[in-house]
């Protein structure tokens, strides 16, 4: 089952720029969580966002939730070259489950 | 330090060869789970266990084996791997005390890079 489904699939941009990406999802969630994975390695939990939230910050990242469109977006401030990774959403996998389901991911790309 | 630990880190076997990578946190937690990774396809989850004794399929559990007689580890087994299981393999854990699993952070492993020829 896909439940997440990250927008777009690849992401060039220059540094310093902000960097937007999009998750997608189907069925009603208690979470949504986005992950970082640096090429080939495991992935690195970046922030956790209630259903009962709707926008919240860590540091140069910004997520917010929309419940009634089933979608998140991560928001990159001021990008940096360390900032290239593929991000990833996750979801329960439906209501009750005790299962994430993690979308396809976003590459993105810092420029120097 | 808290930790996934996975190994082999990298594998390269042959059809029909049994084989299993291990994994292991110290970090007490409850929920363990694996993932295969492939180009095109995210991450897909194989097995979950939610403590010692209970494991249950995932999404794409066909052709592996799990069991979980202790808690830090959560070994997956490949009975006899074919070429189609070569992919980036990853364990995961996480807490698990009450609600829901996507209350809580996953911790992931390094990966093991698995070919089958």
């Amino acid at each position: 089952s896909q439940q997440g489904e990250e927008d777009p699939q690849a992401l060039s941009i220059q540094e310093g720029e902000n960097a937007t990406m999009n998750c997608s999802y189907k069925t009603s969630i208690n979470n949504l969580q986005w992950y970082r994975q640096n090429s080939g390695r495991g992935l690195v939990h970046l922030i956790l966002i209630r259903s009962n939230e709707r926008e919240k910050h860590s540091g140069r990242l910004r997520v917010t939730l929309d419940t009634s469109k089933k979608s998140s977006s991560l928001l990159i401030t001021a990008s940096r070259a360390a900032d290239t990774a593929s991000y990833f959403c996750a979801t329960d996998a439906w209501e009750g489950a005790q299962k994430l389901v993690f979308g396809q991911g976003t590459r993105l790309t810092i420029n120097p | 330090e808290a930790q996934v630990t996975q190994n082999p880190r990298y594998l390269i076997t042959v059809t029909g060869k049994k084989l299993t990578v291990t994994c292991s946190q110290n970090m007490n937690h409850e929920y363990m789970s694996w993932y295969r990774q492939d180009p095109g396809l995210g991450l897909r989850q194989i097995y979950y266990s939610m403590n010692v004794e209970v494991t249950d399929k995932g999404d794409v559990p066909e052709g592996y084996k799990v069991s979980r007689k202790e808690k830090r580890n959560f070994p997956l087994i490949l009975e006899s791997p074919s070429p189609n299981q070569t992919s980036l393999y990853f364990c995961a854990s996480s807490k698990l005390a009450g609600g829901p699993i996507s209350n809580y952070e996953q911790y992931f492993g390094p990966g093991t890079r698995l070919t089958v020829t």
